[in-house]
């Protein structure tokens, strides 16, 4: 069955870029749409954004001027870059399949935002 | 966008009770496009129902979802100890997507 894992920095500092990858496992990033959607700690998940394996996106309005998702179908990827970042940023960050709801997540993985 | 709003915040059940939760939200989610989700401490949602009231595949016959337009509901006929968790709404009927802020359902 298709397994989704993220990767990426766990510490991130103050107005940098946050960068994530999802590796798909068990199955191809082709032919679906890839999300993701993070969660502070202690709070709701919140979605990010989806690409579609053509590279079309959907961003999340609150976060449009600072999100870039890219898909690579190659190295069956797809990554997020987060932009200008402050703790508010802090949170679990999940990759998902499905550009509505997701039955596939990544376990998750834990930026925090500090200097 | 549309603001899902769940109540209660906690539910304090006992095993073997049966347990509502509510998700309202601020405008009509047409087509039923709304699912629940289960989760648990440190590990990621689990998809429960989509489409208001399909359970996703391996979930067990005491999950049950209804509703529509704006006003949704998670049955959960008889608390099983692992069903204690908390519990997610979200609508994917327009953009952004939008999750609910939890309903907590606790050991009473």
């Amino acid at each position: 069955q298709v397994q989704l894992q993220e990767s990426g920095p766990g510490l991130v500092k103050p107005s940098e870029t946050l960068s994530l990858t999802c590796t798909v496992s068990g199955g191809s990033v082709s032919g679906f749409y890839w999300s993701w959607i993070r969660q502070p700690p202690g709070k709701g998940p919140e979605w990010i954004g989806y690409i579609h394996y053509s590279g079309n996106t959907n961003y999340n309005p609150s976060l449009k001027s600072r999100v870039t998702i890219s898909v690579d179908t190659s190295k069956n990827q797809f990554s997020l870059k987060l932009s200008s970042v402050t703790a508010a940023d802090t949170a679990v960050y999940y990759c998902a399949r499905g550009d509505g709801y997701s039955y596939v997540w990544g376990q998750g993985t834990l930026v925090t935002v500090s200097s | 966008e549309i603001v899902l709003t769940q109540s209660p915040g906690t539910l304090s059940l006992s095993p073997g009770e049966r347990a509502t939760l509510s998700c309202r939200a601020s405008q009509s989610v047409s087509s039923s496009y709304l699912a629940w989700y289960q989760q648990k401490p440190g590990q990621a949602p689990r998809l429960l129902i989509y489409g208001a009231s399909s359970r996703a595949t391996g979930i067990p016959d005491r999950f049950s979802g209804s509703g529509s337009g704006t006003d949704f509901t998670l049955t959960i006929s008889r608390l099983e100890p692992e069903d204690f968790a908390v519990y997610y709404c979200q609508q994917y009927d327009s953009s952004p997507r939008t999750f609910g802020q939890g309903t907590k359902v606790e050991i009473k």
